[in-house]
């Protein structure tokens, strides 16, 4: 089945620690976001890649990084820099930049004590 | 930042009912225009899009309507079922990025 995963579903960590969310695709997609959703708001975009080896900041880049090495991958890591860390997180991925649909993971539940 | 408005934020209607939600944006050039669903603890998933070369697009209960003019466009959802509640977010491609509405929680009360 092609399609977008994450993992795990639900990360818990202690402040000062950094963390770092899974995301792989297989759908041949070049374009790979990730988002962050907090409750009552929209999807706010955090980083995208749409090539391998490149990558470019989104609205709420602050505290975060990413890599991406392979084009299937694109893992986000949380550092001990974002200030509020907890969060609902989604990546999603597109055959490329907008005005593309955006295919997303079932996303991974933050909670940083 | 968020250019694009989407109302209401919650809505409540009768199994049977129709839904209406509507968004708006900001940039002219934009065109594309997807409708995503989302349900509790899950990633959204796309319903239905519209491009800018069109004004209406239906898929069986669910049809969007575009207005370039007006720059705003809707979502309709007629005969609600229990299973149509979740959170619904519309979306424009704005400046080269797709923005997403805030989301309207969306409850089908049989």
């Amino acid at each position: 089945d092609g399609g977008i995963t994450q993992s795990p579903k639900y990360l818990f960590r202690k402040e000062g620690q950094n963390v770092t969310l899974s995301c792989e695709q297989n759908l041949n997609h070049d374009a790979m976001y990730w988002y962050r959703q907090d409750p009552g708001q929209g999807l706010r975009l955090i980083y995208y890649s749409q090539i391998v080896n490149d990558f470019q900041k989104g609205d709420i880049a602050e505290g975060y990084s990413v890599s991406r090495e392979k084009k299937e991958s694109f893992p986000l890591t949380v550092t001990s820099a974002q200030k509020n860390p907890t969060a609902f997180y989604l990546c999603a991925s597109s055959w490329s930049r907008a005005p593309y649909e955006q295919y997303f993971g079932p996303g991974t539940r933050l909670t940083v004590t | 930042g968020e250019n694009v408005e989407q109302h209401p934020s919650t809505l409540s209607v009768q199994e049977g009912d129709s839904a209406v939600i509507k968004c708006t944006y900001s940039d002219s050039a934009s065109n594309y225009f997807p409708w995503y669903k989302q349900e509790l603890g899950k990633g959204p998933q796309l319903i239905i899009d519209i491009r800018s070369n069109v004004g209406e697009k239906k898929d069986q209960r669910i049809a969007v309507t575009l207005n370039k003019t007006a720059k705003h466009f809707s979502l309709h959802i007629t005969e609600t079922q229990p299973e149509d509640s979740a959170v619904y977010f519309c979306a424009a491609n704005e400046y080269n990025d797709m923005r997403f509405g805030a989301g309207t929680r969306l409850t089908v009360k049989p």
